[in-house]
């Protein structure tokens, strides 16, 4: 079993659409949790750290829910320009390393 | 605002070349590492450093080398390229290892012949 696991979609949307996608971790000593946006063959960019109790900013909510070990990213109004894939990133005290998934892929569609 | 810079942008070498990749951050991090990227696959921690003058190993390290002469820079070699190491190559910075979120540099494709 993969540390970190998300869907690999793609998931396909019409434009104003919420979306939201989860990841799963194995690791229970796993204290800090990120979802990052890469673009095609760009670097990965941070679009948010994920706290305990759950975070917004804009049309973007991520949650964590310790008991299941998974965080999840809510994105309402989808926009073209949302198109992306999402990385789910977990760091684990144990290993003292940033795991990442394999990422989420995301189509807006006019 | 330079954050994390690399050089360089593209490489094609052939096998058995050698080469550095170069990274540089303005920020101040203490933690930098080295990681690469492959179709359908995450991305892969290569080396990391914790600090000026220490390295360690990471998840794929076998045929790279690393050094952290200066705080601010981070180098990584391919002493014998070979095929396996074509991929996309990104460079992260961290001012706390966990605490805090990773900023990465634009890339490095490199291709080995």
């Amino acid at each position: 079993r993969k540390e970190v696991e998300q869907d690999p979609g793609p998931f396909n949307v019409p434009e104003g659409a919420t979306v939201a996608f989860n990841c799963t971790y194995s690791n229970s000593a796993s204290q800090s949790f990120f979802w990052y946006r890469q673009d095609c063959r760009k670097e990965p960019k941070l679009l948010m750290s994920v706290y305990s109790s759950g975070n917004e900013d804009g049309r973007f909510t991520a949650q964590l829910n310790r008991a299941s070990q998974y965080i999840s990213l809510l994105i309402r109004d989808s926009k073209l320009s949302d198109s992306a894939t999402y990385l789910c990133v977990v760091f684990s005290s144990g290993t003292y390393k940033y795991i990442f998934g394999t990422g989420t892929r995301l189509k807006v569609l006019a | 605002n330079a954050g994390v810079t690399q050089t360089p942008k593209f490489r094609v070498l052939k096998t058995g070349q050698s080469m550095t990749l170069l990274c540089a951050q303005d920020m101040n991090h203490e933690y930098m590492y080295w990681y690469r990227q492959d179709p359908g696959m995450g991305l892969r921690l290569i080396h990391y450093s914790v600090g000026e003058g220490t390295t360690a190993k990471g998840e794929v390290p076998d045929g790279y080398n690393v050094s952290r002469l200066k705080k601010q820079n981070f180098l990584l070699g391919l002493e014998s390229a070979a095929p396996s190491q074509t991929s996309v190559y990104f460079c992260a910075s961290s001012y706390s290892t966990g605490k805090g979120p990773q900023h990465f540099g634009d890339g490095t494709r490199l291709s080995i012949l």
